[in-house]
């Protein structure tokens, strides 16, 4: 199994370009999300999944969308880069426990520049 | 939102001291997981506790969920270089939401 799987590892963007991070996993989780890790924030919630076709936002949904058409697949999509999303952005997948995101698999992450 | 607050921020020791980081919050919490991030790494599970009260040992780390389901710490004995890193905690809100705690960075001088 690959795990959780991100591309790209890094990306350079304008402000005003958009562009999708990917992110993979072939465990078969019902449990999807997206973090954004900045220096002294910690890891902050972006976008999460229950399982397919159900997104909800996160604590910093501002300025990014996803969508959650397959159970494997879960794109974080920037409309319109600004540099305060310079960041590390990580996807997670979990199995649900009584509902609710038990252990969390991290991927390796994205370093975005925004300049 | 429901959040966690986690002192200290830093820690720097000397191998072989002990270090213990906290995790606090306003509200009961549903259960609590842990995390280690290796510096340049991705976060990696450690534990989940969900019993009030609860206590639970991985080697030299200790794990303890409060009576009141309102604060949790996670200690390490005689600490190690490999242990260095950022220990997060992170709580289940409603709905699926997992909200991270602000991290405390362990550092050790060999």
């Amino acid at each position: 199994n690959a795990g959780v799987t991100q591309t790209p590892k890094f990306q350079v963007l304008k402000t005003g370009q958009s562009m999708t991070l990917q992110c993979a996993q072939d465990m078969n989780h019902e449990y999807m999300s997206w973090y954004r890790q900045d220096p002294g924030m910690g890891l902050r919630l972006i976008h999460y999944s229950v399982g397919a076709g159900i997104t909800d936002q996160g604590e910093v949904p501002n300025g990014y969308n996803v969508s959650r058409s397959t159970t494997e697949d879960f794109p974080l999509r920037l409309l319109s880069a600004a540099p305060s999303q310079t960041s590390v952005y990580f996807c997670a997948s979990s199995p649900l426990l009584r509902r609710t995101p038990y252990e969390q698999y991290f991927g390796p992450g994205t370093r975005l520049t925004v300049t | 939102g429901q959040q966690v607050m986690q002192i200290p921020q830093y820690q720097h020791v000397q191998e072989g001291e002990d270090f213990t980081t906290y995790c606090n919050s306003s509200t009961t919490l549903s259960n609590i997981q842990w995390y280690k991030q290796r510096p340049g790494g991705h976060p990696v599970f450690l534990i989940q506790l969900v019993k009030s009260g609860e206590v639970k040992k991985q080697k030299r780390l200790t794990f303890q969920f409060g009576e009141a389901k309102k604060n949790s710490s996670l200690h390490i004995t005689a600490t190690q270089t490999t242990d260095v890193g950022t220990y997060f905690c992170a709580r289940n809100n409603q709905g699926g939401k997992l909200i991270f705690g602000q991290g405390t960075e362990l550092s050790v001088k060999p």
